[in-house]
């Protein structure tokens, strides 16, 4: 079946850090990728997303990309900030049918000042 | 535009006691919806999903049901809730054939 695998947290980097967030998926067929992100206390937010091979999704400064041949969608900021403190998810979806999302276990991030 | 409503924010039950949280959807038709639990320090689990009226597709074994009496309204149920329910629930929905979900806000459940 699918799966997502995402780097282990928690992280802790200081402001206008690079960061990076691995993530690589076990799927069949084409899935569709994404970031989600949860701030304290709130739901899930989408954060970007990328539907096919190289594409790259951007969003608030942070991109990925969509590499078929590492099945990988790394998380990538080059300068972080305090607010950027959350919990990111990476994910992916079978665009077919129900699109049932499976999501890795999540990586926590705090940003010191 | 599209909204997703999700009540209540927290909530605390005791052993034993019923359970209903409710999900409306509004600005959309027939959408897919979804009911994810996320347990304390680990990822969301799917628990169901249901892709029109009356239809609900069961991901996990549990103690939970979940329900679709409306087009646009979920809603996840226990006759009796156990301690290992506790964990935060959220209800998501997507369109047919688009990419992409919606989550609304959440339930953080304690049992006690």
């Amino acid at each position: 079946g699918n799966s997502v695998t995402q780097m282990e947290g928690p992280v802790t980097l200081s402001e206008e850090a690079f960061l990076t967030i691995n993530c690589t998926y076990t799927a069949t067929g084409y899935p569709s990728l994404f970031w989600y992100v949860q701030y304290p206390g709130e739901g899930l937010q989408l954060l970007l997303k990328a539907t096919k091979a190289d594409d790259k999704g951007s969003n608030k400064g942070f991109e990925a990309t969509y590499r078929k041949e590492t099945t990988s969608f790394h998380l990538e900021k080059g300068s972080v900030q305090v607010s950027d403190s959350a919990v990111y998810f990476c994910a992916l979806s079978d665009s077919q049918g129900a699109q049932k999302l499976v999501f890795g276990q999540g990586t926590r991030l705090t940003i010191n000042p | 535009s599209q909204t997703i409503h999700q009540w209540p924010a927290t909530l605390v039950q005791p052993v034993g006691s019923p359970l209903s949280l409710e999900c409306t959807v509004e600005g959309t038709s027939n959408p897919n919806l979804y009911w994810y639990r996320q347990a304390a320090g680990r990822g969301l689990q799917l628990l169901f999903y249901s892709v029109g009226i009356g239809q609900i597709s069961s991901e996990v074994p549990q103690n939970l049901s979940a329900s679709r009496p409306q087009d646009r309204q979920f809603i996840l149920s226990s006759k009796k809730l156990l301690l290992s329910d506790s964990g935060f629930y959220l209800c998501a929905w997507s369109a047919p054939g688009l990419i992409g979900y919606t989550f609304g806000s959440g339930t953080r459940l304690t049992v006690v």
